[in-house]
């Protein structure tokens, strides 16, 4: 089992929509985690970060946590075609490093 | 401020050959990391630096080498390039929290 799992897509929403990625993890001691985007050909950028339960928002970007679960997410509302890019899921386990999932390309529909 | 630099952007290597890819931060991080990127497979940790003087082996560390020149400079050397090591290279720094990471632009490199 991989210990950041992320759906490969791609994940095809029509602008306006919402899109919802979706992360699992596999180890319980995770204590912090992260969302980057990354356009074609691009290097990754931060674009939110999530430390406890709940959901945290930021413009049009909401981050949802369920650590019993072990489950995050990403909501993005009015989905733009300029949000089309590969979102990766990234895990801070203590570790000196982070642990990244796969990511998901996301294509939103003019 | 720049932030984090790596060069070459572009390299085309034959089976066997050596080549060092440089990594220069100006944010005064202490921590600094080379992964590599693969179709399919996420970003994989090569090796990283928590400090200077100091380098640890991460998830696919077999056939590569880094030096940690200084706080600025994080290198990694292939010592006999081989066909699986095609792929695009990023470099990265933290800061304090050693979280938030920032990436360089990348190196793109093909083992012929």
């Amino acid at each position: 089992q991989k210990e950041v799992e992320q759906n490969s897509g791609p994940l095809s929403v029509p602008e306006g929509a919402i899109a919802s990625l979706n992360c699992t993890y596999s180890d319980r001691v995770s204590q912090s985690f992260f969302w980057y985007r990354q356009y074609s050909g691009k290097s990754p950028e931060l674009i939110m970060s999530i430390y406890s339960n709940g959901d945290k928002e930021d413009g049009r970007f909401t981050a949802q946590l369920n650590k019993a679960s072990q489950y995050v997410s990403l909501l993005i509302r009015d989905s733009q075609p300029s949000d089309s890019a590969t979102y990766l899921c990234a895990v801070h386990t203590g570790r000196r490093a982070l642990t990244f999932g796969s990511g998901t390309r996301l294509q939103v529909q003019p | 401020n720049a932030g984090v630099t790596q060069t070459p952007k572009f390299q085309v290597l034959k089976t066997g050959q050596s080549m060092t890819l440089q990594c220069a931060q100006d944010m005064n991080h202490n921590s600094m990391y080379w992964y590599r990127q693969d179709p399919g497979m996420g970003l994989r940790l090569i090796y990283y630096s928590a400090s200077e003087g100091t380098t640890d082996k991460g998830e696919v560390p077999n056939g590569y080498n880094v030096s940690r020149l200084n706080k600025r400079e994080f290198s990694l050397r292939l010592e006999s390039a081989a066909p699986s090591q095609t792929s695009v290279y990023f470099c990265a720094s933290t800061g304090v929290s050693l979280e938030t990471q920032y990436f360089g632009p990348g190196t793109r490199l093909l083992v012929l």
